[in-house]
């Protein structure tokens, strides 16, 4: 199920550095969104993205930061800002035509504080 | 503000006992309710949608807009569905989801 490719599977971080996590999809979906898992917590919005060029502040923006300048990519940057960044990080895309379509995840990216 | 709350962080039960998992929200409009699911080393998926009114792999779910819930229910637990059960909602502009915290489904046998 390749619909959608995040990676790296593990990334480290050092302190004060920041890191990129990457997120393609091959769904011709407009919009795709990103994620944070937390144990406990549950999955929390960070950005979404539902056209090329234009994305919007999810939940818990602060810290991270996004692009969309292709409709099938849409990385994002942990920066050194975001103070507590360890987590299990989930990207996901859907199509808007129509309505109540579904999110189609990937298999996530785990980072870590070194 | 969009909430869903899922009271129970883990439910065990045998193997061909009744399941219900519980999904509350709290919405001011008209919610579109979904359940994901994600099995043991495979990427979260969509479960069933509420407008469909589906069942699969056994599940049903229904919504009681009076009591604001969304119910996973299945007549009889299989081993294989031992996962994590998340409900979410959908409410007004664009397709962002508001998740659950999320049920931890153990069927033992």
């Amino acid at each position: 199920d390749g619909g959608i490719t995040q990676s790296p599977k593990y990334l480290f971080r050092k302190e004060g550095q920041n890191v990129t996590l990457s997120c393609e999809q091959n769904l011709n979906h407009d919009a795709m969104y990103w994620y944070r898992q937390d144990p406990g917590q549950g999955l929390r919005l960070i950005y979404y993205s539902q056209i090329v060029n234009d994305f919007q502040k999810g939940d818990i923006a602060e810290g991270y930061s996004v692009s969309r300048e292709k409709k099938e990519s849409f990385p994002l940057t942990v920066t050194s800002a975001q103070k507590n960044p360890t987590a299990f990080y989930l990207c996901a895309s859907s199509d808007m035509t129509g309505s109540n379509q579904p999110q189609h995840f990937g298999d996530g990216t785990r980072l870590s504080i070194l | 503000a969009q909430r869903v709350t899922q009271p129970e962080k883990l439910l065990s039960v045998f193997k061909g006992a009744p399941v219900e998992l519980k999904c509350n929200y709290s919405y001011s409009g008209s919610p579109e309710l979904f359940w994901y699911v994600q099995y043991s080393r495979q990427r979260l998926q969509l479960l069933l949608r509420h407008i469909s009114r589906e069942s699969i792999k056994g599940f049903t779910a229904d919504l009681n807009k009076g009591e604001t819930s969304f119910h996973l229910k299945k007549p009889f637990a299989q081993e294989e569905d031992s996962a994590m059960y998340y409900c979410a909602l959908r409410g007004g502009g664009g397709n962002k989801l508001t998740f659950g915290t999320g049920t931890q489904l153990k069927v033992e046998l």
